[in-house]
């Protein structure tokens, strides 16, 4: 069965450093997603993406993140300048189309350390 | 998206039917309900959704209740496997999943 895959699966930054975290979606999924979870606490959105545009964001995506789909497969997120309150397990996810009948598929993330 | 209300746990033995209650009195009336899972060290993961019927797959089945305002996830037998986070949300045309804290299932051998 096709998934979604994430690299790396830890990465470790200093705090103020740039890192991009990187997502192959499922190939013919359209519809894409960043999610983030901090130790112990809920899931949460942080930006969709279609056609080549952010579709959604959250208050929590702000001008430190940046999304891109550089190729035809892969999908990233950039965190400009880490914070260490950035620590958490980001996820992506995608989807074939849009709307509430549309499951996602996720990906197994990336623990990304500030330190 | 609607808010739902779910156990924070439950447990069950093993290879033993596991009913996850799930409450969404505020659903409207194009709102799916989708269930994903979160087993350890995992991301979520999909297990099933609805509109009005109740629906089977392999994973589980999932029975809505005739007015819609809540659901139940079902599990025909729990293994050791299935012990993860069990989520109930929502989901409007948007297709922002808004995750809630869900229900830690327990499955005991």
């Amino acid at each position: 069965e096709p998934e979604v895959t994430q690299t790396p699966s830890h990465q470790v930054t200093q705090m103020g450093q740039e890192v991009i975290l990187r997502c192959v979606p499922i190939s013919n999924h359209l519809y894409f997603y960043w999610y983030r979870q901090i130790l112990g606490q809920k899931v949460e959105f942080l930006v969709s993406f279609y056609n080549n545009e952010i579709s959604e964001k959250s208050e929590i995506f702000d001008d430190q993140f940046s999304v891109e789909r550089p190729d035809g497969s892969n999908f990233t997120l950039k965190i400009r300048s880490t914070k260490l309150e950035d620590s958490a397990m980001y996820f992506c996810a995608s989807s074939p189309r849009r709307g509430e009948n549309s499951p996602l598929h996720f990906g197994n993330g990336t623990r990304l350390t500030v330190t | 998206d609607a808010k739902t209300t779910q156990p924070n746990s439950m447990e069950s033995n093993e290879e033993e039917p596991v009913h996850l209650p799930c409450n969404h009195s505020t659903i409207s009336g194009t709102d799916y309900i989708h269930w994903y899972r979160q087993l350890p060290s995992q991301g979520p993961e999909y297990v099933i959704h609805g509109l009005t019927s109740n629906v089977n797959n392999r994973m589980a089945s999932l029975a809505i209740a005739e007015d819609r305002k809540s659901s139940t996830l079902i599990l025909h037998r729990a293994t050791l496997r299935d012990a993860a986070v069990y989520y109930c949300i929502s989901m409007n045309a948007g297709n922002m999943l808004t995750f809630g804290g869900g229900t830690r299932l327990m499955v005991k051998p």
